[in-house]
């Protein structure tokens, strides 16, 4: 299957935590990243391989994975949270690169 | 650290190329994989392609018939040319750097971690 499923949306009160889900065959085989995107800005990488984080990107941001299924939580939500996250890997072929619809985390 | 520089003409006519340069400055030109990636209004992210300092590219199947990327390790540049624009292409174009990887035993990595600031193109 070449395809990411994620949630369109979803909303979190501001301190709490929220779990946005990734869902595709290839994630049996591939390690998902996360891009988070906000309004005007390229995206920019959070997360990458198990549970790495870029310098600068905050631990309250993790991943976990099981089976197909691929999660970013985020731990005690702040208002710069609130973006557009998107999830990524290549295909189960190897040759190109996926990603899900993304979803949008409003936080209130 | 590494940054991306990219470049190109922003406003294109029905049936015309676009053509987009990205030069890498900072980092190594080798072991990653130079990606284009493009983001139409207000919809997610479309991986066009990609290619290594070898110039072995993949691209995405559903622009195979109009697109190439090269690249030039001389100059540290990396190129997109889309032929035969039209509306449906107007969209915000990334260049990025790529990480592909196996992940012993049996997994692979893969993610884009240097990110250009985008080049809007207008097709009309």
């Amino acid at each position: 299957s070449s395809e990411l499923t994620q949630d369109p949306a979803v909303s979190v009160a501001l301190g709490q935590t929220v779990r946005i889900t990734c869902q595709g065959d290839s994630l049996g085989k591939y390690f998902a990243s996360w891009y988070q995107q906000k309004p005007g800005q390229a995206p920019i990488l959070v997360l990458y391989h198990k549970n790495f984080r870029p310098s600068g990107i905050p631990d309250r941001i993790s991943a976990s994975s099981s089976g197909n299924t691929a999660s970013l939580t985020v731990t005690g939500v702040r208002a710069e949270d609130e973006a557009v996250y998107y999830c990524s890997s290549r295909d189960s072929s190897d040759n190109h690169v996926i990603f899900g619809g993304g979803t949008r985390l409003t936080v209130l | 650290q590494v940054q991306l520089q990219q470049w190109g003409a922003g406003l294109l006519k029905p049936s015309e190329t676009l053509s987009l340069t990205c030069a890498v400055y900072g980092g190594s030109f080798s072991t990653y994989y130079w990606t284009w990636i493009r983001q139409t209004p207000g919809k997610g992210l479309e991986w066009i392609g990609d290619i290594n300092d070898s110039g072995s590219s993949n691209i995405n199947p559903s622009l195979t018939s109009r697109v190439t990327i090269s690249v030039d390790t001389s100059k540290n540049q990396f190129s997109l040319k889309m032929t035969s624009v039209t509306a449906a292409d107007t969209a915000v174009y990334y260049c990025s750097r790529g990480v592909w990887q196996r992940v012993p035993p049996l997994s692979f990595t893969s993610y884009m971690d240097v990110w250009g600031k985008g080049t809007t193109v207008t097709v009309s």
